[in-house]
């Protein structure tokens, strides 16, 4: 079975441009979250979309937004991009979310460059 | 709110011996999982052991063993016959089981060096 896919895995973008990524979840999982890796830090949560919905959010600005599509996958998108959002992003899933969820699956990331 | 501290940006250790990396998080929250991720190069996050925090137990798997001291709040994970393979950067990381939706903490991370 496929894990959990992200396209594209690396792309450079410039001041004020912006960015849409991509993330399909392991089939039959029905939530995505995504986070923010800046270099050497560990993971920072961004959002939780389960069955649709917007189920968490992160200390994140509105530039940032998401939705989850009717097959559960998810798009990320980031507006007017500055240096700082240069990061890897990382979309995980799972079956259930919240209270006795089972294990996240990660996928291996977009990485962003902002010039 | 939550946080999850790693004191050791860096650790080493030979090939066959045994490694510690140490944790500690801070919750006023009494149920809660806590996590060791593995990052390898290759950049997938993998889970390595988690751990309940109602269960007494330290978790197991294989090779990989954690020190769950609930009301010191620290959570080590202990790598015995350290292989190759096993470098990478560790992330501790702590979740809630209160809330209705899967946000994790991640700490800053440990890298692990393997000695041949």
């Amino acid at each position: 079975d496929a894990g959990v896919t992200q396209s594209p895995t690396h792309l450079i973008k410039t001041r004020g441009q912006q960015v849409t990524l991509r993330c399909s979840p392991i089939s039959g999982h029905k939530s995505v979250s995504w986070y923010q890796q800046v270099l050497g830090q560990g993971p920072q949560f961004i959002f939780q979309y389960y069955e649709k919905e917007e189920r968490g959010r992160g200390n994140f600005p509105d530039r940032f937004s998401a939705r989850q599509f009717p097959n559960y996958s998810s798009e990320l998108n980031v507006n007017a991009l500055l240096l700082g959002d240069s990061a890897l992003y990382l979309c995980a899933s799972s079956s259930i979310a919240g209270g006795r969820t089972g294990e996240l699956f990660f996928g291996e990331g977009s990485r962003l460059t902002v010039l | 709110a939550q946080t999850v501290t790693q004191s050791q940006p860096e650790m080493s250790v030979q090939e066959a011996e045994t490694v510690t990396l140490s944790c500690t998080y801070d919750t006023s929250e009494s149920d809660y999982y806590l996590f060791w991720y593995k990052q390898p190069p290759s950049r997938q996050m993998i889970l390595v052991i988690r751990q309940e925090a109602y269960k007494q137990q330290n978790a197991t798997e294989n090779r990989f063993s954690v020190n769950f001291q609930k009301a010191a709040k620290s959570f080590s994970l202990k790598i015995s016959d350290s292989q190759l393979g096993d470098a990478a950067m560790y992330f501790c990381a702590y979740r809630s089981a209160q809330t209705s939706y899967d946000k994790v903490i991640f700490g800053p991370g440990t890298s692990l060096s393997v000695i041949p």
